[in-house]
């Protein structure tokens, strides 16, 4: 039983460049969430699903798209990646009110 | 808006001491309040969590204290241990999930325990 798992794990992209980060979890939950975490800023909420074929906007939602085409997959998109999107990404999912997070995507921006 | 406010930023205690962090929140519609515990490299782990109708909750050597009237909330752990050296974040979030349920985190306290 894996859980969370997100890739990939390490990731150096220049200003401009797109890429895609892949949530998949094993639990068959219904909510994923996408998070950032910064120093001394927490964990902020980028976008979510709350099922199949759903999105919503988090807190900081700018500059990134997410889908959910499968229940079991929550992909973050980054269409033009900018310096400011340098940061640690995390997925998770939930059913009610535990949330079980990946290990965490490192993303630096050059 | 910061609605769950989380202190202190980082705290040293000395091995076999008691650590305390400290959380308030602003929104009385939260009814769930988790403490996630974090090691380096790794995801936030849920450590211990509270509902509003208990003042303490306590779980080995790790006990959430309560105040509703206040709104605040608080994590004690006793006997510390270099092991627990790691980072702590306080949430809040109302309902049981999705839309409502959403976590919102604290900015985390970094824990050093010292041998």
């Amino acid at each position: 039983n894996a859980g969370v798992t997100q890739t990939p794990k390490f990731r150096v992209l220049k200003t401009g460049q797109s890429m895609t980060l892949l949530c998949a979890q094993d639990m068959n939950h219904e909510y994923m969430y996408w998070y950032r975490q910064d120093p001394g800023m927490g964990l902020r909420l980028i976008h979510y699903s709350v099922g199949e074929g759903t999105t919503a906007k988090g807190e900081v939602p700018d500059g990134y798209n997410v889908s959910r085409l499968k229940k079991q997959n929550f992909l973050l998109g980054l269409e033009s990646a900018a310096p400011s999107q340098t940061s640690v990404y995390f997925c998770a999912s939930a059913r009610g009110t535990e949330a079980f997070f990946g290990q965490g995507t490192r993303l630096t921006v050059v | 808006q910061q609605q769950v406010k989380q202190s202190p930023q980082s705290l040293i205690v000395q091995k076999g001491g008691i650590s305390i962090i400290n959380c308030a929140y602003e929104n009385t519609a939260f009814d769930y309040f988790p403490w996630y515990q974090q090691f380096p490299g790794k995801g936030p782990a849920l450590l211990i969590a509270i509902r509003p109708d208990v003042s303490e909750k306590k779980e080995g050597r790790f006990t959430i204290s309560f105040n509703k009237s206040a709104k605040q909330f608080s994590l004690h752990i006793m006997d510390s241990q270099p092991g627990d050296s790691a980072t702590y974040f306080c949430a809040a979030s109302k309902g049981y999930g999705g839309s409502q349920g959403n976590l919102i985190f604290g900015k985390g306290t970094k824990l050093s325990v010292k041998p």
